[in-house]
C-alpha cells in the first residue's frame, strides 16, 4: 500500500518568491513515481512534474523543482518566482511503476497556495 | 487533439437512479481509470483497466460499475445512487504520450450531486 501525507491544508507566499510545498510518502515498492499535480479554481488537473525513484537528479521543470529526498521519503515542490497565476489547490501522488503495473496514482490531500500581490 | 473528455459535466440526480458517467480518449491509451474527489480526501481510484474487457477495483469500488468494451471508452454507472456519492469524478488514461509513459492525463470532471 502507498500513502502521501501533505500537512500544510494552505500555504501563503508573495509574487515573485519562492515557496515549498512538502510532501512525504510511505511504500513498500521498490520503484515508484512520484507526482504533482496543480488544481485551479476551475476544477481540472494539470501534470506539473514527474521525479522517478531511481532518478539521481531532482527533477526540474520551468519555474518548478522537486527536491526529492529518499532516504526521508519526502518529494517537496519548489516553485521559484511565484505568480498570482499559481494560486491554486496542489496534489502530490505516487504510483509503483514496476513492469505490470497499472501506474495507479494514490494522492495526498493536498496544499491550497495563495499567491498575494 | 481531441484528448479526453467526460460527460456530462454537471448532473444532479435522486437517491436511488441509475447514473453513468461517460469517459472517451482519443490517445489510445491502455490504461484508464476513475478517482474521485472529496473535500479533504484528495483523489481516490475507484476502478481502473489495463485494456478493453480488462478492469480491476480501485480503493473505493463499492456502489460502482465499469465497463470497457471499446479501448477509447470507459463509461462508470452508480446502479443505485446514494448521498455518499455526491463528489467531483475524474477520469484519466496513461499511455505512451507523456514524457515518461508514466503521467495520467485528466479529463475535466463531472460534477455529480445525489439529493
Amino acid at each position: 500500500a502507498q500513502k502521501i501525507t501533505q500537512t500544510q491544508p494552505g500555504m501563503f507566499v508573495q509574487e515573485k518568491e519562492a515557496v515549498t510545498l512538502d510532501c512525504t510518502y510511505d511504500t513498500s515498492d521498490q520503484s515508484y513515481g512520484l507526482f504533482w499535480y496543480k488544481q485551479p479554481s476551475s476544477g481540472e488537473m494539470i501534470f506539473l512534474i514527474y521525479q522517478g525513484s531511481y532518478d539521481e537528479q531532482n527533477a526540474t521543470e520551468g519555474r518548478y523543482s522537486l527536491n526529492f529526498q529518499k532516504a526521508r521519503k519526502s518529494a517537496n515542490l519548489v516553485i521559484s518566482a511565484s505568480q498570482l497565476g499559481d494560486s491554486a489547490m496542489y496534489f502530490c501522488a505516487m504510483s509503483p511503476i514496476s513492469s505490470g503495473s497499472a501506474r495507479q496514482l494514490t494522492f495526498g490531500s493536498g496544499t491550497q497556495l495563495t499567491v498575494l500581490p | 487533439d481531441a484528448g479526453i473528455t467526460q460527460s456530462p459535466r454537471y448532473k444532479i440526480t435522486e437517491t436511488g437512479r441509475q447514473v453513468t458517467l461517460m469517459c472517451h480518449q482519443t490517445w489510445s491509451h491502455s490504461y484508464m481509470f476513475w478517482y474521485r474527489q472529496d473535500l479533504g480526501h484528495g483523489l481516490r481510484l475507484i476502478y481502473y483497466s489495463a485494456a478493453a474487457d480488462i478492469t480491476d477495483k480501485g480503493e473505493v469500488p463499492d456502489g460502482y460499475v465499469v465497463s470497457r468494451s471499446k479501448t477509447e471508452n470507459f463509461p462508470l454507472t452508480l446502479e443505485s445512487a446514494t448521498r455518499s456519492q455526491t463528489s467531483v469524478y475524474f477520469c484519466a488514461s496513461r499511455g505512451k504520450r507523456g514524457l515518461t509513459n508514466n503521467e495520467q492525463f485528466f479529463g475535466p470532471g463531472t460534477r455529480l450531486t445525489v439529493l
